[in-house]
């Protein structure tokens, strides 16, 4: 098994432009998440999944969409780049009754 | 909200020291707690984690910590710091019935050789 992957490893991002960070996950999970981290700040919550078709919001949802048509992916976009959304962004996935969360190796995005 | 302080966002000790890395939660509940650690530009790896019995939990790398619901605490310990333990901890609960996790801010650990 491969995992959580994410692509890509790095983006730079012009302001106002639009971009999708890709997640995917081989372990039949139904629960997905995203997450961004920024420096002493821990890792705050995006948006979420509890399964295909079904996607809610987390702490810090603004400027950002999610979509989930399958199982295995699930990813998120950025409409209008800002300096804000500069963040390493992390994507995570367990099971029905699996306490563990699995991390993807993040994408690192900055926004100029 | 629930919510973890991890106290000291920077921790440094010596090779072969006890490393201490602490974490208080608070909740109406005991909840289930989690520490992950991430190496530089890598995800987070789970460490370790409590959701019911024994409140003294081992995990990988020599890692354990303790769970006392009395003091809302599940510090984080290993007996000698090696230099390979150089990295970035992070404490996180999960309430019962609710998959979503509420991370600390994390601290920084430094080995000195």
């Amino acid at each position: 098994n491969a995992g959580v992957t994410q692509t890509p490893k790095f983006r730079i991002l012009k302001i106002g432009q639009s971009m999708t960070l890709q997640c995917t996950q081989d372990m039949n999970h139904n629960y997905m998440y995203w997450y961004r981290q920024d420096p002493g700040m821990g890792l705050k919550l995006i948006y979420y999944s509890v399964g295909a078709g079904i996607t809610d919001k987390g702490e810090v949802p603004n400027g950002y969409n999610v979509s989930r048509s399958t199982t295995e992916d699930f990813p998120l976009r950025l409409e209008l780049a800002a300096p804000s959304q500069t963040s390493v962004y992390f994507c995570a996935s367990n099971g029905q009754g699996n306490n563990e969360q699995f991390f993807g190796p993040g994408t690192r995005l900055t926004v100029l | 909200a629930q919510s973890v302080t991890q106290l000291g966002s920077h921790v440094s000790v010596s090779e072969g020291a006890l490393v201490l890395l602490r974490c208080n939660y608070s909740s109406s509940v005991p909840p289930y707690l989690f520490w992950y650690v991430q190496y530089p530009n890598q995800g987070l790896q789970l460490l370790l984690k409590y959701t019911t019995g024994a409140t003294l939990v081992k995990g990988i790398n020599g890692f354990e910590a303790e769970f006392k619901k009395s003091e809302t605490s599940f510090h984080l310990t290993k007996p000698s710091a090696h230099m390979s333990d150089a990295a970035e901890y992070f404490c996180a609960v999960r309430n019962f019935g609710n998959e979503k996790l509420t991370f600390g801010t994390g601290t920084r650990l430094t080995i000195i050789p």
